[in-house]
């Protein structure tokens, strides 16, 4: 596509149930990373993928975080029994490595736990 | 480990002031410096970027050069407009980790 597109744009939940959270990267971007942003804050890196290989998952904060890009482009963010802390803005973004080293971002889902 | 921190918001200047926002960074290596903007409503977006020491990033009037001896890549903007009102947010990526680490980011509003 001509952008990165997430989805949802918004999302609300109860505490305690799981959320996913999709991401469609730039057609033929090889590399496509989660970041979570707190209000006020700046984001923080949670992951990242090569084609469908995850490269880094440091930054996932606890087990109830996973993420997966089965065919090496749409990638899912998956958060089980989710927690009023995990409230935050979650963007992604994708990126080639011919083009440069910068990373173009897609809107952002913005998750609320009540 | 890799760290930036930027000057702390929020800003607020009258048009066709000058702006600096001031970005300093902490990295091993020799990183790639950025600065994103967010304009309201809006994803971040790339404002401008700078690879290698001395290296100047321009766009839309901003400029930003990366100093290795100082470790800052300070934005700049001699003449504001309203429309300029967004969040910054300064980052960086250290050769083969890939991922950005950024600032906390400063909001800059620009009045009339």
């Amino acid at each position: 596509g001509a952008g990165v597109s997430q989805s949802p744009r918004y999302k609300v939940t109860k505490r305690g149930q799981d959320v996913a959270l999709r991401c469609d990267p730039i057609s033929g971007h090889v590399s496509l990373y989660w970041y979570r942003q707190a209000l006020g804050q700046g984001p923080e890196f949670l992951t990242y993928f090569n084609y469908e290989a995850q490269q880094d998952k440091s930054g996932l904060p606890n087990d109830r975080f996973s993420a997966e890009r089965p065919e090496g482009s749409i990638s899912t963010l998956t958060i089980q029994r989710t927690e009023q802390r995990d409230s935050a803005m979650y963007r992604c973004a994708s990126s080639h490595p011919f083009l440069g080293p910068e990373a173009f971002f897609g809107q952002g889902t913005r998750l609320t736990v009540v | 480990g890799d760290s930036v921190t930027q000057m702390e918001g929020p800003v607020t200047l009258s048009e066709e002031a000058f702006l600096t926002i001031n970005c300093t960074y902490t990295a091993t290596g020799y990183p790639s410096l950025f600065w994103y903007v967010q304009y309201p409503g809006e994803g971040l977006q790339l404002l401008l970027k700078a690879t290698k020491a001395d290296d100047k990033g321009s766009n839309k009037g901003f400029e930003a050069t990366y100093r290795k001896e100082t470790t800052s890549f300070h934005l700049e903007k001699g003449s504001v407009q309203v429309s300029d009102s967004a969040v910054y947010f300064c980052a960086l990526s250290v050769q083969g980790a890939q991922k950005l680490v950024f600032g906390q980011g400063t909001r800059l509003t620009i009045n009339p």
